[in-house]
């Protein structure tokens, strides 16, 4: 059975902390991974890998993919209040004529002032 | 780019009553679109694939009959919720996926039925 798991479950930092969320995964014909931020509505699209080793950046927010030890990291520096949301991973694999998502529970990160 | 736009965001209704999700690519052409259901403190569940100008296809354990699905174009999926009941009030999301397989949520669904 295809399983995301992600750790920890919920984080609390101060603002101006770095934080790495895990994401680690079983899926097979697997893709990709992408990451999202989910804060009161629908998950915002961050990143998505696909090769190994390479790291996606975006402001503050960077991510890698190793796809030999199947997971991935999410790295957040000097962090905002902002930043506070459920912080969503995803294996996208192919089958059935399509591909999927299947999500990870989600790390909860409050960034407190 | 890549903006999915979900309507209506919230819906209240009677038990019985039939409820239509729509959702749309606004920036992109979407082959392909996903309906999720997440229930509170929960990661999204998928439950069905949409493909334009072909049957849905379900995940095990979604009624198809419940959840009708239609993707007639290339930027437009619905989902009706049929014959709605209080178990059915959840958060209903859905996706569609771009050209690199990326998948762009919309704002989501609250349905809540009474």
């Amino acid at each position: 059975e295809d399983k995301v798991v992600q750790s920890p479950l919920s984080l609390v930092v101060h603002e101006g902390d770095t934080v790495t969320l895990n994401c680690s995964y079983e899926v097979t014909n697997f893709r990709s991974l992408l990451w999202y931020k989910q804060e009161k509505k629908a998950p915002t699209f961050l990143f998505m890998l696909t090769s190994s080793g390479i790291e996606k950046k975006s402001g503050r927010l960077s991510s890698i993919l190793d796809k030999k030890e199947l997971f991935s990291i999410l790295n957040i520096t000097a962090t905002q209040t902002g930043d506070s949301a459920i912080y969503l991973c995803a294996a996208l694999r192919s089958g059935a004529g399509s591909y999927q998502l299947t999500f990870g529970k989600g790390t909860k990160l409050s960034v407190i002032p | 780019g890549a903006v999915v736009s979900q309507h209506p965001s919230w819906v209240i209704c009677k038990s019985g009553t039939s409820v239509k999700i729509e959702c749309r690519s606004l920036d992109f052409q979407a082959t392909t679109m996903f309906w999720y259901r997440q229930f509170p403190k929960q990661s999204l569940m998928l439950m069905a694939t949409s493909n334009e100008g072909s049957k849905a296809t379900y995940e095990q354990g979604v009624e198809k009959d419940k959840f009708l699905i239609n993707h007639a174009s290339l930027t437009l999926s619905t989902l009706t919720v049929t014959s709605a009941h209080p178990e059915d009030s959840s958060f209903y999301i859905c996706s569609a996926r771009d050209r690199a397989r990326a998948q762009h949520f919309g704002d989501g669904t609250r349905l809540s039925i009474l």
